[in-house]
């Protein structure tokens, strides 16, 4: 079956500029997870949605960041003001419970912010 | 704050020889450990975890130890491949409280599989 997929697989902006990075869960997967991964790093945890709300959003460094995830199934990640520092492969993963440490997750967008 | 950590940062093996990697954890409070594998250019894919109450799990060519008294992790692949290079990295999570749901990796150590 499909995996979890993420668009734009490469994104390049400019500081300043909004971006938004989408995440299409397995399909039934209730729980949906976001990861930022620097390079030489282990991916680190920004938000957990159960169903369509948030229920942990405290990995998100700031106000900047935002997530939806409307209909408890597409997820979109939200960065305004984006900076040079934003640059970071975002992960999304998803799993049929959020206890479940087997968590499924994409193949990463790669943001490079200029 | 709390993390997972890994000792070595590469690792080099020749084809069919077996491979530990290892890690060191510093929250005692976790409930479960979880090898994952990250080929370039791809998302982390899990391989094996084990609960805090075992001390040792077997898969598929992999076996999970866990020393809750020097809080030390490790992976043992066996008769290695080159399609096992890549970096691995653990991960840990809690059971409730702040940790339910989210995993907290370590750095990551470089597998290299040498035919």
């Amino acid at each position: 079956g499909a995996g979890v997929s993420q668009t734009p697989s490469n994104k390049v902006t400019e500081k300043g500029k909004y971006v938004e990075l989408r995440c299409d869960p397995i399909s039934g997967h209730t729980a949906l997870y976001w990861y930022r991964q620097s390079l030489g790093q282990g991916p680190e945890f920004l938000i957990y949605f159960q169903g369509t709300g948030a229920a942990d959003d405290s990995g998100l460094p700031n106000d900047r960041f935002f997530a939806v995830r409307p209909e408890g199934s597409v997820s979109t990640l939200k960065i305004q003001r984006t900076e040079r520092g934003d640059s970071a492969v975002y992960l999304c993963a998803s799993s049929g419970d959020p206890g479940l440490h087997e968590q499924f997750f994409g193949p990463g967008t790669r943001l490079t912010v200029l | 704050g709390e993390s997972v950590g890994l000792h070595l940062p590469t690792l080099s093996v020749q084809e069919g020889d077996n491979s530990i990697i290892n890690c060191a954890y510093s929250n005692s409070a976790s409930d479960y450990f979880i090898w994952y594998k990250q080929e370039s250019g791809k998302g982390p894919q899990f391989i094996i975890d084990i609960r805090s109450n075992m001390d040792k799990r077997q898969g598929q060519r992999v076996t999970v130890l866990l020393n809750k008294t020097v809080k030390h992790l490790s992976l043992q692949i066996a008769a290695t491949q080159p399609g096992d290079s890549a970096v691995y990295f653990c991960a840990e999570m809690g059971a409730g409280g702040t940790s339910y749901g989210k995993l907290t990796f370590g750095q990551g150590t470089i597998l290299t599989v040498h035919p």
